[in-house]
Protein backbone atom coordinates (compact mmCIF):
# COMPACT_ATOMS: atom_id res chain seq x y z
CA UNK A 1 0.00 0.00 0.00
CA UNK A 2 3.26 2.57 0.53
CA UNK A 3 5.23 1.51 -2.25
CA UNK A 4 5.73 3.90 -4.97
CA UNK A 5 6.00 3.15 -8.43
CA UNK A 6 7.95 5.30 -11.09
CA UNK A 7 8.05 4.63 -14.42
CA UNK A 8 10.15 4.73 -16.72
CA UNK A 9 13.18 2.67 -14.49
CA UNK A 10 15.28 3.97 -17.23
CA UNK A 11 15.46 6.69 -20.27
CA UNK A 12 18.42 7.38 -23.16
CA UNK A 13 17.35 10.73 -24.43
CA UNK A 14 19.83 13.15 -26.87
CA UNK A 15 20.44 16.27 -25.47
CA UNK A 16 17.30 18.88 -26.08
CA UNK A 17 15.01 16.61 -25.80
CA UNK A 18 12.01 16.41 -23.27
CA UNK A 19 11.77 13.96 -20.38
CA UNK A 20 8.38 12.75 -19.21
CA UNK A 21 8.48 10.32 -15.43
CA UNK A 22 6.07 9.39 -13.10
CA UNK A 23 5.21 7.89 -9.94
CA UNK A 24 1.91 5.86 -8.85
CA UNK A 25 0.68 4.29 -5.71
CA UNK A 26 -2.35 2.43 -4.47
CA UNK A 27 -2.45 5.00 -1.84
CA UNK A 28 -3.54 8.29 -0.91
CA UNK A 29 -0.92 11.21 -0.66
CA UNK A 30 -1.04 14.58 0.73
CA UNK A 31 2.48 15.47 -0.69
CA UNK A 32 4.74 14.23 -3.07
CA UNK A 33 8.11 15.25 -3.76
CA UNK A 34 10.74 14.63 -6.36
CA UNK A 35 14.41 14.35 -5.35
CA UNK A 36 17.33 14.54 -7.86
CA UNK A 37 20.73 12.30 -7.16
CA UNK A 38 23.76 13.11 -9.17
CA UNK A 39 26.14 10.54 -9.65
CA UNK A 40 28.45 10.04 -6.42
CA UNK A 41 26.06 13.08 -4.65
CA UNK A 42 23.46 12.81 -2.12
CA UNK A 43 19.53 13.32 -3.24
CA UNK A 44 18.73 16.82 -3.12
CA UNK A 45 15.25 18.16 -3.11
CA UNK A 46 13.49 19.64 -6.83
CA UNK A 47 9.93 20.24 -6.50
CA UNK A 48 7.44 19.45 -3.72
CA UNK A 49 3.70 19.02 -4.03
CA UNK A 50 1.09 19.79 -2.00
CA UNK A 51 -2.61 19.99 -3.34
CA UNK A 52 -4.33 17.65 -5.87
CA UNK A 53 -3.86 19.08 -8.99
CA UNK A 54 -1.51 21.63 -8.35
CA UNK A 55 1.56 22.23 -10.94
CA UNK A 56 4.68 23.44 -9.94
CA UNK A 57 7.38 25.05 -12.34
CA UNK A 58 11.50 25.23 -11.16
CA UNK A 59 13.28 26.08 -13.83
CA UNK A 60 13.05 23.64 -16.96
CA UNK A 61 10.96 21.33 -14.68
CA UNK A 62 7.55 20.90 -14.12
CA UNK A 63 5.48 18.33 -11.51
CA UNK A 64 1.94 18.01 -10.95
CA UNK A 65 0.32 16.84 -7.80
CA UNK A 66 -2.65 14.31 -9.61
CA UNK A 67 -6.18 15.06 -9.13
CA UNK A 68 -6.88 11.75 -7.90
CA UNK A 69 -3.65 11.92 -5.16
CA UNK A 70 -2.29 8.59 -6.14
CA UNK A 71 0.05 9.70 -9.02
CA UNK A 72 2.46 12.54 -9.70
CA UNK A 73 4.44 13.70 -12.80
CA UNK A 74 7.85 15.25 -13.61
CA UNK A 75 8.63 16.75 -16.87
CA UNK A 76 12.28 17.95 -17.98
CA UNK A 77 12.26 20.21 -21.33
CA UNK A 78 14.95 20.80 -23.38
CA UNK A 79 17.21 18.23 -21.84
CA UNK A 80 20.67 19.11 -21.10
CA UNK A 81 23.91 16.95 -20.00
CA UNK A 82 23.85 18.04 -16.43
CA UNK A 83 20.34 16.52 -15.73
CA UNK A 84 21.95 12.93 -16.01
CA UNK A 85 21.11 11.37 -12.76
CA UNK A 86 18.46 9.59 -10.49
CA UNK A 87 15.19 10.62 -10.43
CA UNK A 88 13.27 10.17 -7.32
CA UNK A 89 9.97 10.89 -6.00
CA UNK A 90 8.94 10.57 -2.58
CA UNK A 91 6.21 10.72 0.23
CA UNK A 92 6.58 11.77 3.96
CA UNK A 93 4.84 9.72 6.91
CA UNK A 94 2.40 11.75 8.51
CA UNK A 95 2.21 12.23 11.95
CA UNK A 96 5.25 13.32 13.63
CA UNK A 97 7.54 11.58 11.57
CA UNK A 98 7.74 14.02 8.57
CA UNK A 99 11.01 13.33 8.09
CA UNK A 100 10.76 9.84 7.33
CA UNK A 101 10.15 9.53 3.47
CA UNK A 102 9.37 6.71 1.29
CA UNK A 103 11.28 6.75 -1.93
CA UNK A 104 10.26 5.32 -5.46
CA UNK A 105 12.34 2.91 -7.26
CA UNK A 106 13.91 6.13 -9.28
CA UNK A 107 13.92 6.93 -12.95
CA UNK A 108 17.88 6.80 -14.14
CA UNK A 109 17.91 9.74 -16.99
CA UNK A 110 21.18 9.38 -19.52
CA UNK A 111 21.36 12.45 -21.74
CA UNK A 112 23.54 12.08 -25.24
CA UNK A 113 25.74 15.24 -26.19
CA UNK B 1 31.45 25.05 3.67
CA UNK B 2 29.69 21.32 2.94
CA UNK B 3 26.26 21.35 4.78
CA UNK B 4 26.24 17.30 5.50
CA UNK B 5 29.60 15.73 5.72
CA UNK B 6 30.20 12.21 6.07
CA UNK B 7 33.23 10.28 6.49
CA UNK B 8 34.98 8.03 5.23
CA UNK B 9 33.81 8.68 1.40
CA UNK B 10 34.70 4.75 1.04
CA UNK B 11 35.37 1.89 3.17
CA UNK B 12 36.13 -1.94 2.33
CA UNK B 13 36.49 -4.13 5.25
CA UNK B 14 36.50 -7.62 5.70
CA UNK B 15 33.06 -9.94 7.02
CA UNK B 16 32.75 -9.76 10.34
CA UNK B 17 35.01 -6.63 11.40
CA UNK B 18 33.47 -3.51 13.29
CA UNK B 19 33.29 -0.11 11.63
CA UNK B 20 31.97 3.51 12.25
CA UNK B 21 30.46 6.06 9.87
CA UNK B 22 30.83 9.94 10.93
CA UNK B 23 28.06 12.46 10.11
CA UNK B 24 28.09 16.03 11.30
CA UNK B 25 25.59 18.76 10.08
CA UNK B 26 26.55 22.57 10.49
CA UNK B 27 23.05 24.00 9.19
CA UNK B 28 21.36 23.95 12.91
CA UNK B 29 18.89 21.30 12.02
CA UNK B 30 17.57 19.55 14.56
CA UNK B 31 16.80 16.36 13.04
CA UNK B 32 19.29 13.99 11.48
CA UNK B 33 18.75 10.67 9.64
CA UNK B 34 20.46 7.65 8.19
CA UNK B 35 19.34 5.97 5.18
CA UNK B 36 20.80 3.21 2.98
CA UNK B 37 20.93 3.06 -0.71
CA UNK B 38 21.09 -0.65 -1.95
CA UNK B 39 22.29 -1.92 -4.92
CA UNK B 40 19.36 -1.35 -7.09
CA UNK B 41 19.66 2.25 -6.29
CA UNK B 42 16.46 2.36 -3.61
CA UNK B 43 16.80 4.37 -0.60
CA UNK B 44 15.31 3.29 3.16
CA UNK B 45 15.52 5.41 6.11
CA UNK B 46 16.94 3.14 9.09
CA UNK B 47 17.12 5.61 12.04
CA UNK B 48 16.35 9.29 12.89
CA UNK B 49 17.16 11.78 15.95
CA UNK B 50 15.71 14.34 17.06
CA UNK B 51 17.91 16.83 19.32
CA UNK B 52 19.79 13.59 19.89
CA UNK B 53 16.44 11.83 20.88
CA UNK B 54 16.21 8.71 18.80
CA UNK B 55 12.63 8.54 17.11
CA UNK B 56 12.38 6.26 14.10
CA UNK B 57 14.04 3.03 14.28
CA UNK B 58 13.03 1.26 11.47
CA UNK B 59 13.50 -2.73 11.07
CA UNK B 60 17.20 -2.62 11.36
CA UNK B 61 19.55 -5.24 12.91
CA UNK B 62 21.01 -4.57 16.31
CA UNK B 63 24.55 -4.80 14.84
CA UNK B 64 23.66 -1.47 13.61
CA UNK B 65 23.87 1.42 16.66
CA UNK B 66 23.65 5.14 15.82
CA UNK B 67 24.58 7.38 18.16
CA UNK B 68 23.87 11.09 18.27
CA UNK B 69 26.49 12.82 20.91
CA UNK B 70 25.06 16.33 20.37
CA UNK B 71 22.09 17.37 17.67
CA UNK B 72 25.00 18.61 15.02
CA UNK B 73 26.38 14.77 14.75
CA UNK B 74 24.58 11.48 13.70
CA UNK B 75 27.57 8.36 13.84
CA UNK B 76 26.69 5.20 12.40
CA UNK B 77 28.13 1.92 14.12
CA UNK B 78 28.00 -1.65 12.84
CA UNK B 79 29.17 -4.92 14.26
CA UNK B 80 30.20 -7.89 13.15
CA UNK B 81 29.97 -6.76 9.07
CA UNK B 82 27.96 -9.16 7.17
CA UNK B 83 28.39 -8.70 3.07
CA UNK B 84 24.43 -7.82 2.84
CA UNK B 85 25.51 -4.87 4.88
CA UNK B 86 27.32 -3.54 1.43
CA UNK B 87 25.34 -0.51 0.50
CA UNK B 88 25.58 3.24 -0.03
CA UNK B 89 24.70 4.97 3.43
CA UNK B 90 23.73 8.59 3.43
CA UNK B 91 23.45 10.93 6.15
CA UNK B 92 20.85 13.55 6.01
CA UNK B 93 19.54 16.62 8.02
CA UNK B 94 16.38 18.45 8.48
CA UNK B 95 14.74 21.25 10.39
CA UNK B 96 11.78 20.36 12.79
CA UNK B 97 11.42 16.62 11.06
CA UNK B 98 11.28 17.67 7.80
CA UNK B 99 10.07 20.29 8.66
CA UNK B 100 6.77 22.19 6.06
CA UNK B 101 8.41 20.85 2.86
CA UNK B 102 9.96 17.85 3.50
CA UNK B 103 13.23 18.82 2.67
CA UNK B 104 15.85 16.72 3.74
CA UNK B 105 19.59 17.72 3.39
CA UNK B 106 21.62 14.47 2.36
CA UNK B 107 25.45 14.12 2.72
CA UNK B 108 27.55 12.82 -0.28
CA UNK B 109 27.05 9.30 1.30
CA UNK B 110 29.89 6.39 2.53
CA UNK B 111 29.93 3.85 0.01
CA UNK B 112 30.56 0.33 2.14
CA UNK B 113 32.41 -2.65 0.35
CA UNK B 114 31.95 -5.90 2.87
CA UNK B 115 34.35 -8.68 1.41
Amino acid sequence: GQQLNQNPQSMFIQEGEDVSMNCTSSSIFNTWLWYKQDPGEGPVLLIALYKAGELTSNGRLTAQFGITRKDSFLNISASIPSDVGIYFCARRAGGTSYGKLTFGQGTILTVHP
Amino acid sequence: DTAVSQTPKYLVTQMGNDKSIKCEQNLGHDTMYWYKQDSKKFLKIMFSYNNKELIINETVPNRFSPKSPDKAHLNLHINSLELGDSAVYFCASSQVEGGTTGELFFGEGSRLTVL
